[in-house]
């Protein structure tokens, strides 16, 4: 069955520390996607990154920066030198080529990224 | 390029009454999906609708149902509201020229509590 486990419920840091969001997902499918989402206090879910399950090289897009690891089925989500404005609830997400559409995603219970200036 | 809308954005029913919600997908988008969120089994997968036709469904009663129009709008209903439907129910839709790769834009949702 699928499934996508955040550990981590809250995280605290101070502005410019480096945080890392942990993701670890299950799935029997060989071919399938996975997201971060971000989502704010005003409600709507912003798309981050989305990684397909045969690229695992990591990628970094400015302060954010992803590392997907099949071995371990992890998929983590580091923030480097974070800001208040990062304050987020943050969402891992999986969707699967064998679920009738890969925008059927399955969600993390998320992650509420507090930084404190 | 405006963004996903829903509408409405708050609103408040009792027990046994139905609900229905809009939601304005971006220009050009065809896809909308709907997920709902509670503070209890957090983000879950109720439906996806594309050119009209329900293409996925999540694992929700009956009395959760949706449509699509031509003008790519959708609507969903819930009807006979027990407390556990109060939720942010969350509108997305994904892009024409992506195709359905799960690269979702969200609304801001609407919260609905039943009481």
């Amino acid at each position: 069955a699928q499934k996508v486990t955040q550990a981590q419920t809250e995280i605290s840091v101070v502005e410019k520390e480096d945080v890392t969001l942990d993701c670890v997902y299950e799935t029997r499918d060989t071919t399938y996607y996975l997201f971060w989402y971000k989502q704010p206090p005003s409600g709507e879910l912003v798309f981050l990154i989305r990684r397909n399950s045969f690229d695992e090289q990591n990628e970094i897009s400015g302060r954010y920066s992803w590392n997907f690891q099949k071995s371990t089925s992890s998929f983590n989500f580091t923030i480097t030198a974070s800001q208040v404005v990062d304050s987020a609830v943050y969402f891992c997400a999986l969707s699967e080529a064998g679920s009738g559409g890969y925008n059927k995603l399955i969600f993390g219970a998320g992650t509420r990224l507090a930084v404190h200036p | 390029k405006a963004g996903v809308t829903q509408t409405p954005r708050y609103l408040i029913k009792t027990r046994g009454q139905q609900v229905t919600l809009s939601c304005s997908p971006i220009s050009g988008h065809r896809s909308v999906s709907w997920y709902q969120q509670t503070p209890g089994q957090g983000l879950q997968f109720l439906f996806e609708y594309f050119s009209e036709t329900q293409r996925n469904k999540g694992n929700f009663p009956g009395r959760f149902s949706g449509r699509q129009f031509s003008n790519s709008r959708s609507e969903m209903n819930v009807s006979t509201l027990e407390l556990g439907d109060s939720a942010l129910y969350l509108c997305a839709s994904s892009p024409l020229a992506g195709g359905r790769t799960g690269e979702l834009f969200f609304g801001e949702g609407s919260r609905l509590t039943v009481l």
